[in-house]
């Protein structure tokens, strides 16, 4: 069964720091991995989706990077800002089926 | 462009009453669709996924069903609501690449 744990759950910075989550997965055998962003009572936010043949995937400000063999994943978040106060949750998506495993989030909160 | 509508936004239910969520994705088709839950301190939970009409796959028993009547239309009910049924709703589609997206979610508060 696969799980999916995310380090830490709560980070607060202040604004203008680079800063790195982390996600871990107990099964190697993904189809890929997909970062999302939830604001307070809202929707999940997709931000970045990486293949399991890929290492890394950018946007903006974002990089997601993916080591599939030792079942880590970092979402690197530049120069932060307020905006960027939000839920970031990892999801795993398995080899053989449709199922999305979420981690539990890393709640964010940038202070200006 | 691929667009996802869930509502209402928020609802609020008697105990023992009947329950009905409704989901639908415009600009595309025969998307895979699901059912997620988000209890406060447990995560996003899977309930059910749908792969085309009439297919439902059901993760975790439970109170509550699910149906597809139409290709891009899901909807989630229950005869008989439960106070452990409280929870935010989310429904999301996922196309060909594997890539979910969600709905802004359903706020369920069981009185």
């Amino acid at each position: 069964k696969q799980e999916v744990t995310q380090i830490p759950a709560a980070l607060s910075v202040p604004e203008g720091e680079n800063l790195v989550l982390n996600c871990s997965f107990t099964d190697s055998a993904i189809y890929n991995l997909q970062w999302f962003r939830q604001d307070p009572g809202k929707g999940l936010t997709s931000l970045l989706l990486i293949q399991s043949s890929q290492r890394e995937q950018t946007s903006g400000r974002l990089n997601a990077s993916l080591d599939k063999s030792s079942g880590r994943s970092t979402l690197y978040i530049a120069a932060s800002q307020p905006g960027d106060s939000a839920t970031y949750l990892c999801a795993v998506n398995g080899g053989s089926n449709y199922k999305l495993t979420f981690g539990k989030g890393t709640l964010l909160t940038v202070n200006p | 462009s691929q667009t996802i509508h869930q509502w209402p936004a928020t609802l609020v239910q008697p105990v023992g009453s009947p329950l009905s969520l409704e989901c639908t994705v415009e600009g595309t088709s025969n998307p895979n669709l699901y059912w997620y839950r988000q209890a406060a301190g447990r995560g996003l939970q899977l309930l059910f996924y749908s792969v085309g009409i009439g297919q439902i796959s059901s993760e975790v028993p439970q109170n509550l069903s699910a149906s597809r009547p139409q290709d891009r239309q899901f909807i989630l009910s229950s005869k008989k609501l439960l106070l452990s049924d409280s929870g935010f709703y989310l429904c999301a589609w996922s196309n060909s690449a594997r890539s979910y997206t969600f709905g802004s979610g359903t706020r369920l508060t069981v009185v």
